[in-house]
C-alpha cells in the first residue's frame, strides 16, 4: 500500500519551454502533497507543500511564478516549470501524506533542459 | 529552525557486517523520525521510523535508536547484504498540520560481497 507514482520519470526539454509532472497517489487519498528537487549527490530540499483545494505553500527562495503546483484532487498533483532554464535541470521527486505524518515517496523526474 | 545532521557521509562495510548511521536534530520540538532508503536514480522508500514515545523500534535487520535527551536518532543494519548498499537518509518532523520534514545530508552505504 501507499503507492506514488509521478509522469514522466524522465523528460528532456528545450530552453524556454514549459513542463509539467505529474504525481499519483494511487491507493490513498493524500491529504498533502510535497515537491522536493535534489541534486546530484545531495538531500532532498523541499519546494513546496500543497493541500487539495488550496494555495501551496513555497519554502523560501522558491519562486512561486516559476513552479507552478496544483492539487486538483486528493490523488493528483502537478508542478510546471514554466521557461525553463538549464539551471532547472534536477531531480524531482514530490511525496504524499495522508492522515499521519508519514509521507511517502514517488519514482522521481529527472528533467534535463537543453 | 530544524536542522539535521547525518554521520558519516560514506560507510564501506563487507558482507554480514553491522552498519549503523548517526543523525542529531536540533529542534527539541521535532518528534517524528523516519529513515529512507533511496537507489540510484530512484525516489526514497520508507525504511522505519519512530516517535517520540518510543526509544527503540525494529524490523527485521533493521532498528532505530532513539534519545530524546541528547536529541539524536540512529539507523541500525545487522547482516548487511550487497542489496542494502544505496543512500540513506535520516529525517525530522513536528507534529504540524503540514507534517515538513527536514531531512539529514545522507550517508552513502557500500556492502561489498
Amino acid at each position: 500500500g501507499a503507492v506514488v507514482s509521478q509522469h514522466p520519470s524522465r523528460v528532456i526539454c528545450k530552453s524556454g519551454t514549459s513542463v509539467k509532472i505529474e504525481c499519483r497517489s494511487l491507493d490513498f487519498q493524500a491529504t498533502t502533497m510535497f515537491w522536493y528537487r535534489q541534486f546530484p549527490k545531495q538531500s532532498l530540499m523541499l519546494m513546496a507543500t500543497s493541500n487539495e483545494g488550496s494555495k501551496a505553500t513555497y519554502e523560501q527562495g522558491v519562486e512561486k511564478d516559476k513552479f507552478l503546483i496544483n492539487h486538483a484532487s486528493l490523488t493528483l498533483s502537478t508542478l510546471t516549470v514554466t521557461s525553463a532554464h538549464p539551471e532547472d535541470s534536477s531531480f524531482y521527486i514530490c511525496s504524499a501524506s495522508y492522515s499521519t505524518d508519514t509521507q511517502y515517496f514517488g519514482p522521481g523526474t529527472r528533467l534535463t533542459v537543453l | 529552525g530544524e536542522n539535521v545532521e547525518q554521520h558519516p557521509s560514506t560507510l564501506s562495510v563487507q558482507e554480514g557486517d553491522s552498519a549503523v548511521i548517526k543523525c542529531t536534530y536540533s529542534d527539541s520540538a521535532s518528534n517524528y523520525f523516519p529513515w529512507y532508503k533511496q537507489e540510484l536514480g530512484k525516489g526514497p522508500q520508507l525504511i522505519i521510523d519512530i516517535r517520540s514515545n518510543v526509544g527503540e523500534k525494529k524490523d527485521q535487520r533493521i532498528a532505530v535508536t532513539l534519545n530524546k535527551t541528547a536529541k539524536h536518532f540512529s539507523l541500525h543494519i545487522t547482516e548487511t547484504q550487497p542489496e542494502d548498499s544505496a543512500v540513506y537518509f535520516c529525517a525530522a518532523s513536528k507534529e504540524t498540520g503540514f507534517q515538513k520534514l527536514v531531512f539529514g545530508t545522507g550517508t552513502r552505504l557500500l556492502v561489498s560481497p
